[in-house]
């Protein structure tokens, strides 16, 4: 069975410190999708990135970075230099289809970060 | 970039009413989802669309029903609404490498 597990349920840092979020995944087909997605108190689910399992090469975009390893099954979030406008809940989800059929998400049970000034 | 439209933003119901969601995914994306977060939660699936008929269910109770329409718009319809339906509601849209888009959701509020 296809399941997401963020051990993270609370992070607190101060504003300028790094943080890893942590994601471990677990799934039968080789074929699969993980996503990243950001919850700011307003609600909406902003879309971070999407990694195909072909593709385990590290993603860096600006502040933030994952690290991909099939190997133990996680697809870990860093963001460096934190800042409060980060604060928000955030989400590890798996898909094992194509997202454009059947490719329902599987979301972890989010991490909520607090960064504090 | 046009976005998934969801209506309305915000809903209040009584219990036992009845309420209709809806959901206007991107152009050209030719699948649906809808997914219900309660608070505190993660988002859980409920139902998907692709080309207007119904590829896959999760937890949906009975009293909730769905559909999407020929111009690929989808309405989430729940009778007899229960206080525990109170919830964030997701819709999302794909297609192909355009992955997955989320709209900003109707937050149902049942008293």
């Amino acid at each position: 069975a296809q399941k997401v597990t963020q051990a993270q349920t609370e992070i607190s840092v101060v504003e300028k410190e790094d943080v890893t979020l942590d994601c471990v995944y677990e799934t039968r087909d080789t074929t699969y999708y993980l996503f990243w997605y950001k919850q700011p108190p307003s609600g909406e689910l902003v879309f971070l990135i999407r990694r195909n399992s072909f593709d385990e090469q590290n993603e860096i975009s600006g502040r933030y970075s994952w690290n991909f390893q099939k190997s133990t099954s996680s697809f870990n979030f860093t963001i460096t230099a934190s800042q409060v406008v980060d604060s928000a809940v955030y989400f590890c989800a798996l898909s094992e289809n194509e997202p454009s059929n059947t490719g329902k998400l599987i979301f972890g049970q989010g991490t909520t970060l607090q960064v504090k000034p | 970039a046009a976005g998934v439209i969801q209506s309305p933003r915000h809903l209040i119901k009584e219990k036992r009413e009845t309420a209709t969601l809806k959901c206007y995914p991107i152009p050209r994306h030719d699948t649906v989802y809808w997914y219900q977060q309660g608070p505190g939660q993660d988002p859980q699936f409920l139902i998907s669309f692709y080309e207007k008929m119904q590829s896959d269910k999760g937890s949906i109770p009975d009293r909730f029903s769905a559909q999407q329409f020929s111009d690929y718009h989808s309405e989430l319809n729940m009778s007899s609404l229960e206080l525990g339906d109170s919830a964030l509601y997701f819709c999302a849209s794909s297609w192909g490498q355009d992955g997955y888009t989320f709209g900003s959701g109707t937050r149902l509020t049942v008293v």
